[in-house]
This record gives C-alpha cells, structure tokens and sequence, in this order.
C-alpha cells in the first residue's frame, strides 16, 4: 500500500514558485520524510530530507506540518528544467534498520515558459 | 566524483534468454537496491542487500535474482525473461546509519525483450 498521497500532475510557469503538496497520515515518529525527483529518461535524484523541522538546501525547502501528517516541497523559482516527477517518500515503517524507502505515484510537474 | 555506475545502459535480450545487469558504487555504502520501473509507473523495490544480507521483497518474481560478491558491486539476473520484464532497472545505494538514508541512484539499465 502507498504511504503517501500526491496529486499525479501540477503545473507551474516559469520563475514562479511551486508548491508541491504531500499527506502521509501514517507517517511514524522516527521516519524521514524524503523527496526525490525524475527527469525523463533518468534515474531519481536526491532533492530534500527532514524529519520535523522545516529544512532549506540550494534546490528547495521542505515544510513539514506540526503533526507531521503532510508536507510541501517548494521550489522557489521554477525553470524549465524543473519539469520531472516528484516523489515524497517516506522510509519504510517495517524496514527496520534496512531502512529500504517505497516510492508512491508521484507528482508529474510541468513548468511553462 | 563518486558514484553509481549501472551497465548497461541498454539491454536488448531475447524472450526467454538470461539476462544480467551490473551496479558498482564508489561511495562505500553498506545497502544496494535493485527497482524495476515501468513505463509511466514509479519504481517499485525487487530487493535489496544490506552488507551480505539478502532481503527480498515479497512479490518479487522468482525469475529475479541478485548477487553482492562484494561491497561494491551488486548484480541483477533474471533468468527467464518475458514481455512483462521489459522496463528500466534502478540500482540505488545508501548508508544505513547515516540518519536520514539518502539514495543514491544509477543511471538504469533499460531492459528490452524482443
């Protein structure tokens, strides 16, 4: 079963900013909440990690809900080269210390010049 | 620069010829994973090794098997493979320990089965 929930596609143009929502109600104490992304025709990079406090890195901020129920990603600044599928994605509740991370559907976001 | 290097990355095999994949990594990471993603799909977990030990998903295919001879490199072999199989292979490796176990992803082996 899918741990989180996202939209399947956004849309955004150019130079403004993006915010990509992400609930997880079954969210544990101790699990990370991480987003990735995927450009066409690559494999998912790293953008954003945090636990409870919202976090800032070169290429976005996280905010994290009080009860950690849901986040956003935000991007400050959209460019073209944004345009990829966001995943939000939370370490898995049974892994232990393999600490193995499931991917849900993920947001398709299409930025326009 | 330190990395995953996945081979290769395009595969085109026969139905029903085995076929085997290859992940090295250069960051000493002590966990390897294997994702198959299908076109329009998000990568779904086949396994995953942490050190030597093996951890298999549940719905993972009998068909699919993997290797670790060592921490650096891990290997994806499917035996059989059928039309379904036809996808990208991610590998991915992390730091279990580390805290927040950031993935570090391969490029992907795109898989064709004619």
């Amino acid at each position: 079963d899918a741990k989180t929930t996202q939209p399947n596609s956004m849309e955004s143009n150019e130079e403004e900013p993006v915010h990509l929502p992400c609930n997880h109600s079954t969210i544990s104490g101790t699990d990370y909440i991480h987003w990735y992304r995927q450009l066409p025709s690559q494999g998912p990079e790293y953008v954003i990690h945090g636990l409870t406090s919202n976090v800032n890195n070169r290429m976005a901020s996280l905010a994290i809900a009080e009860d950690r129920k849901s986040s956003t990603l935000i991007l400050h600044r959209a460019t073209l080269r944004d345009a990829a599928v966001y995943y939000c994605i939370l370490r898995d509740v049974g892994s232990g210390n393999t600490g193995k991370l499931i991917f849900g559907q993920g947001t398709t976001l299409q930025v326009k010049p | 620069d330190a990395m995953v290097i996945q081979n290769p990355r395009y595969q085109v095999t026969q139905f029903g010829k085995p076929v085997t994949l290859s992940c090295s990594q250069t960051l000493n990471h002590n966990v390897m994973y294997w994702y198959q993603q299908k076109s329009s799909q998000a990568p779904k977990l086949l396994f995953h090794y942490y050190d030597k030990d093996f951890n298999n998903e549940a719905d993972t295919p009998d068909n699919f098997q993997s290797r670790r001879p060592n921490t650096s490199f891990c290997f994806l072999d499917i035996r059989s493979p059928g039309l379904g199989d036809a996808a990208m292979y991610l590998c991915a490796t992390s730091r279990v320990g580390s805290g927040a176990n950031v993935l570090t992803f391969g490029a992907g082996s795109r898989l064709t089965v004619l």
